[in-house]
């Protein structure tokens, strides 16, 4: 199985709005709706931001929404703030019955 | 509040067998999630080795020759075994729970511990 495609990074100002796309095939995104996002900051555990392509999980800001076309999913983050600089992994179910995650993108609030 | 600790040798010798456990706290493992593990070569992304729930599991396929999960109940932990190993497995290893089956997001997460392969 191969990686899902994602940008290696983008960035944006404070209060801006920005969107990682997350790039797979008809094995895995164009398939199913279990597509997750995770944010990453180094040294410490992923944490689940979206999952089911939209879902937030509680306690997660309303700043972050997902959605997918095809074999695209997307990940928008709203308002920018400081905190938000990290990693983004996107991950997708895959007709293996298995998981593939994508590269990770590195957002940098300016 | 549930928590995973991920242990094990921190430098394994090539063609060797890494093996790492995570210990449960907070919660049984016995509740029928599904429980994984995932990699991050330095600098690189994420990468899906596999997940279990002790009567089912889930590889990738790219390891799958060479991997193997397990829960021991008795100590609430799971464990990971990969064989032959080569540089190319060095890795900040990372123990984690789905939400509920293979579909679901992985919710909770260790520490992660970084395994370096190297004679």
């Amino acid at each position: 199985q191969s990686a899902l495609t994602q940008p290696a990074s983008v960035s944006g100002s404070p209060g801006q709005s920005i969107t990682i796309s997350c790039t797979g095939s008809t094995t895995d995104i164009a398939t199913y709706d279990y597509v997750s996002w995770y944010q990453h900051h180094p040294g410490k555990a992923p944490k689940v931001i979206l999952y089911d392509v939209k879902t937030r999980p509680s306690g997660v800001s309303d700043r972050f929404s997902g959605s997918k076309s095809g074999n695209t999913a997307s990940l928008t983050i709203s308002g920018l703030q400081a905190e938000d600089d990290a990693y983004y992994f996107c991950s997708s179910y895959t007709t293996l019955m298995t998981l593939v995650f994508g590269g990770g993108t590195k957002l940098t609030v300016l | 509040q549930l928590q995973l600790q991920e242990s094990g040798p921190g430098l394994v010798k090539p063609s060797e067998t890494l093996s790492l456990n995570c210990t449960v706290s907070g919660d049984s493992i016995s509740n029928s999630f599904y429980w994984g593990w995932v990699r991050q070569p330095p600098g690189k992304g994420l990468e899906w080795i596999g997940s279990t729930n002790g009567g089912s599991s889930s590889y990738n396929p790219s390891l799958k020759s060479r991997v193997t999960m397990s829960l021991d109940i008795s100590k609430n932990q799971f464990s990971l075994k990969l064989t032959s190993v080569t540089v190319a497995d060095t890795s900040t290893y990372y123990c984690a729970r789905h939400h509920w089956r293979v579909v679901d997001p992985l919710d909770v997460w260790g520490q992660g511990t970084l395994v370096t392969v190297s004679s």
